[in-house]
């Protein structure tokens, strides 16, 4: 059974700061792998989508690589803004096509 | 990207009436379209995976006879919560794909409060 891990559960930086966060998964057997983003009481917004042939994908300040043998994905934001403060889950596609997500890192970012 | 699309986005009721909510994937024929929950502070769970024109496929713990899901075209599924109580208000998200083994595309999610 895939279990998917967020790490750190909540992060609060300083904004402009470049932050991490950090995704791994027990199967390497994964069709893609998501990165969303969860406004409070808001609904899901895909950042970043990575194939399992890929191994980082970009989009403005984001950048998310995926080490499929690890079991491991970060998503990477650079300078960051207060905007930024929302909860980050990243979700895993196994090949019958179910996603598994973590529980989802929350992000604060002070002025 | 393809888009998929939930209606409504928010709804109150009250406890004992049924809710329907709608997926569709306006743009793209959807053969399996998947069905989510999200109670406060936690992630998504998956409730069932529906193939179009057939019955879906619920994960354990899922009562199939609460959660009415209907899957009769390429692209609209709708879910039924029937006689809703407090306990299933909760966060609703489908997702959509053109084949079982296809990228995901999700809807924004639907936001049911039961009171």
């Amino acid at each position: 059974k895939q279990e998917v891990t967020q790490i750190p559960a909540a992060l609060s930086v300083p904004e402009g700061e470049n932050l991490v966060l950090n995704c791994s998964f027990t199967d390497s057997a994964i069709y893609n792998l998501q990165w969303f983003r969860q406004d409070p009481g808001k609904g899901l917004t895909s950042l970043l989508l990575i194939q399992s042939s890929q191994r980082e994908q970009t989009s403005g300040r984001l950048n998310a690589s995926l080490d499929k043998s690890s079991g491991r994905s970060t998503l990477y934001i650079a300078a960051s803004q207060p905007g930024d403060s929302a909860t980050y889950l990243c979700a895993v596609e196994v090949n019958a096509g179910k996603s598994t997500f973590g529980d989802g890192t929350t992000l604060t970012v002070k002025p | 990207g393809a888009v998929v699309s939930q209606h409504p986005s928010r709804v109150i009721c009250k406890s004992g009436t049924s809710v329907k909510i709608e997926c569709r994937s306006l743009d793209f024929q959807a053969t399996t379209m998947f069905w989510y929950r999200q109670f406060p502070k936690q992630s998504l769970m998956l409730m069932a995976t529906s193939n179009e024109g057939s019955k879906a496929t619920y994960e354990q713990g899922v009562e199939k006879d609460k959660f009415l899901i209907n899957h009769a075209s390429l692209t609209l599924s709708t879910l039924t919560v029937t006689s809703a109580h407090p306990e299933d208000s909760s966060f609703y998200i489908c997702s959509a794909a053109g084949g079982a083994a296809d990228t995901q595309y999700f809807g924004p999610g639907t936001r049911l409060t039961v009171l």
